[in-house]
């Protein structure tokens, strides 16, 4: 069964670093979104990406982060500038155009700050 | 505003028995979609059941079924015969209508499920 696959599963880095997380959605998807789950909350929306373009981004999502397709199958995730509250799970997710519009999500990756 | 609300911080539930989670939601669109998704402790996300707005029969997956009652505005996941892998975090969440293509999931905070032996 097709799914999205995330790297790394856990990272941990020096506060003020920068971090890239990977991710390789599902292949005929055209649909790819970042969301964030810090520890013992809910998951939060960041970011849409859809035609190599940002279709919304909440307030999380500022300057310091950003997203790209640079291959046309990896989706990535930088986080420029690391700060302590961003240690959290990082979750990649992409949908097809199929009825339901049911999200896959990767096993995500896990960024412990330091 | 659309919000989702899970009021079951922890459940209790006897292997092999049913156990329902309670989810309830607010929107003012008439089109949207909600689902279930399970989180182990080992942190993935997993799809269990999506149900739609225009949705007239109740959706059912395998041993996952939605009690989808729009009018009170809630979406209940039911777990029959329940197995000690079942034990993990249950997120509730809805989806907006098509149009918008942001796809921005909004998220309950989550009802943890024990499955005892």
């Amino acid at each position: 069964e097709p799914e999205v696959t995330q790297t790394p599963s856990h990272q941990v880095t020096q506060m003020g670093q920068e971090v890239i997380l990977r991710c390789v959605p599902i292949s005929n998807h055209l649909y790819f979104y970042w969301y964030r789950q810090i520890l013992g909350q809910k998951v939060e929306f960041l970011v849409s990406f859809y035609n190599n373009e940002i279709s919304e981004k909440s307030e999380i999502f500022d300057d310091q982060f950003s997203v790209e397709r640079p291959d046309g199958s990896n989706f990535t995730l930088k986080i420029r500038s690391t700060k302590l509250e961003d240690s959290a799970m990082y979750f990649c997710a992409s949908r097809g155009t199929g009825s339901t519009g049911e999200l896959f999500f990767g096993e995500g990756s896990r960024l412990t700050v330091l | 505003a659309q919000k989702i609300t899970q009021t079951q911080p922890g459940m209790f539930v006897q292997e092999k028995e049913a156990v329902t989670l309670d989810c309830t939601y607010d929107t003012s669109d008439q089109s949207y979609g909600l689902f279930w998704y399970k989180q182990p402790s080992s942190g993935e996300m997993i799809f269990l059941i999506y149900q739609g707005s225009y949705d007239e029969q109740n959706a059912t997956e395998g041993r996952y079924s939605l009690n989808f009652q729009k009018a009170r505005k809630s979406a209940n996941l039911v777990i029959s015969a329940s197995q000690l892998g079942d034990s993990a975090m249950y997120f509730c969440a809805m989806r907006p209508p098509w149009a918008d293509s942001s796809y921005k999931l909004i998220f309950g905070s989550g009802t943890r499920l024990l499955v005892r032996p």
